[in-house]
């Protein structure tokens, strides 16, 4: 089992330009989050799937979208970078309504 | 929605010591408390968690206790070892599929 994957591993960005982050995982789990860790603000949540179908609002959902595309694949989109959103990303997914949650090995973005 | 303090910031202690991080939270609907240790450079790993019916939880050298009418959950780990030093968060969780984490703990334990 691979667990949760995300690509790329790490990105650059110009602002105003667009990019997909990819997140994956073959746990069979029903609910898959995006987290932004920042230095000094722990993790934080920007959209969370409970099931394959749905998705919410996080802690940090501006300029942020995201798709979940099946049980296993939940992607999160930033259609016009800024500074602001430089960051690592991390994907996590989770079976129940509360639990562990499991982390991919997250993506490094920054935006110039 | 919910809200998770954690205290020190930075931790430094001597090989052998015991360190201890505390964390509060402010939604009483929360039950599920878990830590995370996260080396650099590496994803965050659960390490231990605890659930609301219980007091207490241990797992070799670590040991969470959680205080539901004060609010508050603890991470102790004892006889600390070089490879324990890494940034720990808590978090806390209902039944809404969400946990909120705190912003972590910077753990060094100096050889």
């Amino acid at each position: 089992n691979a667990g949760v994957t995300q690509t790329p591993k790490f990105q650059v960005l110009k602002t105003g330009q667009s990019m997909t982050l990819q997140c994956a995982q073959d746990m069979n789990h029903n609910s898959m989050y995006w987290y932004r860790q920042d230095p000094g603000m722990g993790l934080r949540l920007i959209y969370y799937s409970a099931s394959e179908g749905t998705t919410d609002k996080g802690e940090v959902p501006n300029g942020y979208n995201v798709s979940r595309l099946n049980k296993r694949e939940f992607s999160l989109r930033l259609e016009s970078a800024a500074p602001s959103q430089t960051s690592v990303y991390f994907c996590a997914s989770g079976r129940g309504t509360v639990g562990e949650q499991f982390f991919g090995p997250g993506t490094r973005l920054t935006v110039l | 929605g919910e809200n998770v303090e954690q205290h020190p910031s930075t931790l430094s202690v001597q090989e052998g010591d015991s360190a201890v991080i505390k964390c509060t939270y402010s939604d009483s609907a929360s039950n599920y408390f878990p830590w995370y240790k996260q080396e650099l450079g590496k994803r965050p790993q659960l390490i231990i968690d605890i659930r609301s019916n219980v007091g207490e939880k241990k797992d070799q050298r670590i040991a969470v206790t959680l205080n539901k009418t004060a609010k508050h959950f603890s991470l102790h780990i004892t006889e600390t070892q070089p490879e324990d030093s890494a940034v720990y968060f808590c978090a806390a969780g209902g039944s809404n599929y969400k946990l909120t984490f705190g912003k972590g703990t910077l753990l060094t334990v100096n050889p």
